[in-house]
């Protein structure tokens, strides 16, 4: 059975503290890895996909990379209003989708 | 261009009520989905539409039913309410599987 798992459960950081996040994962043919934020009370926004092992995708403070085991997204000086929750997601040749269960992310000014 | 849109955004029902819930995207996309999420528990995969007239289930399908109704709408169908479908729902639309998805606001369900 596909499985997502995500760690911190939750992490703070100071502004300009770099950090990451991993997602491990279990999947029978990776179709596609996912990142998305989720702000409270809101949808989740797609940030990347990642297709096979190797791939790195960036977006301004923020960068995802996969392993065949693993994903990570990186957070370079963090501000405030990147604090959401970071989820990851991958979709098998079953065409099911798997969600971890989110990092919930604090940047203090 | 409202991308996806959910309705109603709040439901309370009791125990062996009926409703359905709407989602519509302007976007073209040829899937749609249904996603429940419930704290510590991540989303989780109701039903999905990789196109126009095909429905499979996901990891949790037990207790709904869907319609894709056309290649805009899809609508999620309890039956008969319980108190564990008490959750947050998400529609959510893309191109075709394997690729991003864009999700909806959720309707925040409650089933007393």
């Amino acid at each position: 059975e596909d499985q997502v798992t995500q760690s911190p459960e939750a992490l703070r950081l100071q502004e300009g503290e770099s950090s990451s996040l991993n997602c491990s994962y279990t999947v029978s043919g990776l179709r596609g890895l996912f990142w998305y934020r989720q702000d409270p009370g809101k949808g989740p926004e797609f940030l990347f996909t990642l297709y096979s092992a190797g791939e790195e995708k960036e977006k301004e403070r923020l960068k995802a990379t996969l392993t065949k085991k693993e994903s990570f997204l990186h957070i370079t000086a963090p501000k405030p209003e990147d604090s959401a929750t970071y989820l990851c997601a991958v979709q098998g040749g079953n065409n099911d989708m798997r969600f971890g269960a989110g990092t919930r992310l604090t940047v203090k000014p | 261009n409202a991308g996806v849109t959910q309705t109603p955004k709040f439901q309370v029902l009791k125990t062996g009520q009926s409703m359905t819930l709407q989602c519509a995207q302007d976007m073209n996309h040829n899937s749609m989905y249904w996603y429940r999420q419930d704290p510590g528990m991540g989303l989780r995969l109701i039903y999905y539409s990789a196109s126009e007239g095909t429905t499979d289930k996901g990891e949790v399908p037990n207790g709904y039913n869907v319609s894709r109704l056309n290649k805009r709408e899809f609508s999620l169908r309890l039956e008969s309410a319980a108190p564990s479908q008490t959750s947050v729902y998400f529609c959510a639309s893309g191109t075709s599987l394997g690729v991003e998805q864009f999700f909806g606001p959720g309707t925040r369900l409650t089933v007393l």
